[in-house]
């Protein structure tokens, strides 16, 4: 079992539609959690990170944690063409000034104008 | 945050052959990270490399294979040797320039190879 789950997608969605893009994963030890953002021929870029559970925003970002059920979540709302990427979430394996980032596969979404 | 580049950006190799592969970072940083992203796979850490010391590999990846060197705080390379067509991928590099936080590293563009 991967530490990490993602669906690949793709997901096409219209401009202006609400996006949540999902993860799961399998070690209830895992405390802290990131969504990055990599626009092809790019490297990843760090969008959002959280700690434990809970959610946070940010403009039309909001990461969201539920870890009674190992799911992690990023919605956009208003989504714009230019929010078309692939999206990686991401732990961390271990303390986190000396673990290890776990990524999973990415969702590619593409936002049609 | 941190400006990372990377040298080459792309390169096609023969089998057999070694590339070494370049990351800058515009601030000193303690640690940073050698990855690999093969086409529809995640993420995956090769090693950690701080500077004065061996790089730290992970599971899977060896020193012979995969050497770093890492000579001062703003600089590194990572050697693909003994290319396969199994190696093309992308390589990133990445830093960790709070020095104590994982779950903000930042990012180079990447090295994509093709070896054939």
């Amino acid at each position: 079992q991967k530490e990490v789950e993602q669906d690949p997608g793709p997901l096409s969605v219209p401009e202006g539609a609400i996006v949540s893009l999902n993860c799961t994963y399998s070690n209830s030890a895992f405390q802290y959690f990131m969504w990055y953002r990599q626009y092809s021929r790019k490297g990843p870029e760090l969008l959002m990170y959280t700690y434990s559970s809970g959610n946070k925003e940010d403009g039309r970002f909001t990461a969201q944690v539920d870890k009674s059920s190992k799911y992690i979540s990023l919605f956009i709302r208003d989504s714009q063409p230019s929010d078309s990427a692939t999206y990686l979430c991401a732990t961390v394996r271990g303390s986190s000034n000396t673990g290890k980032l776990i990524f999973g596969q990415g969702t590619t979404l593409q936002v049609k104008p | 945050s941190a400006v990372i580049s990377q040298k080459p950006s792309r390169d096609i190799c023969q089998r057999g052959t070694s590339l070494t592969i370049q990351c800058q970072v515009d601030s000193q940083v303690t640690m940073m990270f050698w990855y690999r992203q093969q086409p529809g796979q995640s993420l995956t850490l090769i090693a950690t490399a701080n500077q004065g010391s061996e790089a730290t590999y992970e599971s899977g990846f060896v020193i012979d294979k995969f050497p770093i060197s890492r000579p001062n705080l703003t600089f590194s390379t990572l050697t693909v040797s003994n290319m396969s067509p199994e190696d093309s991928s992308i390589y990133l590099c990445s830093v960790d320039p709070r020095g104590v936080l994982r779950e903000t590293q930042y990012f180079g563009p990447g090295t994509r190879l093709l070896v054939l």
